[in-house]
């Protein structure tokens, strides 16, 4: 298994912008998780979805961030329009139930 | 509010030496304490869990301590090596709620 896809691994943007991220989880996990990682908030968790389901999104900092689970296996977190203090490295995360999360390697997003 | 506290934020060791980082939590609903370990780059990898009916989980060099009364548990880096420099973030959860993370700690050994 290939693990969990992000796209793109790196990504600069110019501030007002759409920035759209994506993940492609584990086959045959169930749950998929959007996190943002800072040096000072540490990994916040934005969205989680069970069986493409939206679960809890109360951590989505603003109406700017929205997530999608279309299928399976792909899901997007969008943020439109973008400001430097977005600049964060978002995670995916998959998992069978809720036990051990397998991570993607992130996003590194800077919005100048 | 920080549902799981960690500490150190960073520590230095020299190699062999036998790190340890502390957790505490307040939710006694909380069943389930990983340790991640991420490396520069890369997403965080489950390193080693414990449920709190046991005090204390082996795995190789890594052991986590449990300490239920106290809401505690703490993870040792046995024979500590260069290689194990990484952020080491410790998580909870409790029933169907997802994760919550530590902040991390940033952890150096040196030889």
């Amino acid at each position: 298994d290939a693990g969990v896809i992000q796209s793109p691994r790196h990504e600069v943007t110019e501030m007002g912008q759409e920035v759209t991220l994506r993940c492609k989880p584990i086959s045959g996990h169930d749950y998929l998780f959007w996190y943002r990682q800072t040096m000072m908030r540490g990994l916040e968790l934005l969205i989680y979805f069970n069986n493409n389901v939206p679960i809890d999104d109360s951590g989505m900092p603003e109406d700017r961030f929205s997530a999608k689970m279309p299928n399976a296996s792909f899901s997007t977190l969008k943020i439109q329009p973008s400001e430097p203090r977005d600049s964060a490295v978002y995670f995916c995360a998959s998992s069978l139930g809720l036990g051990g999360y397998t991570f993607g390697s992130g996003t590194r997003l800077t919005v100048v | 509010q920080q549902q799981v506290k960690q500490s150190p934020q960073s520590l230095i060791v020299q190699k062999g030496g036998i790190p340890i980082i502390n957790c505490a939590y307040e939710n006694t609903a909380f069943d389930y304490f990983p340790w991640y370990q991420q490396f520069p780059g890369k997403g965080p990898a489950l390193l080693i869990a414990i449920r709190p009916d046991v005090s204390e989980k082996k795995e190789g060099r890594f052991t986590i301590s449990f300490n239920k009364s106290a809401k505690q548990f703490s993870l040792h880096i046995m024979d500590s090596q260069p290689g194990d420099s990484a952020t080491y973030f410790c998580a909870a959860r409790g029933g169907n709620t997802p994760l919550v993370f530590g902040k991390g700690t940033r952890l150096s050994v040196i030889a």
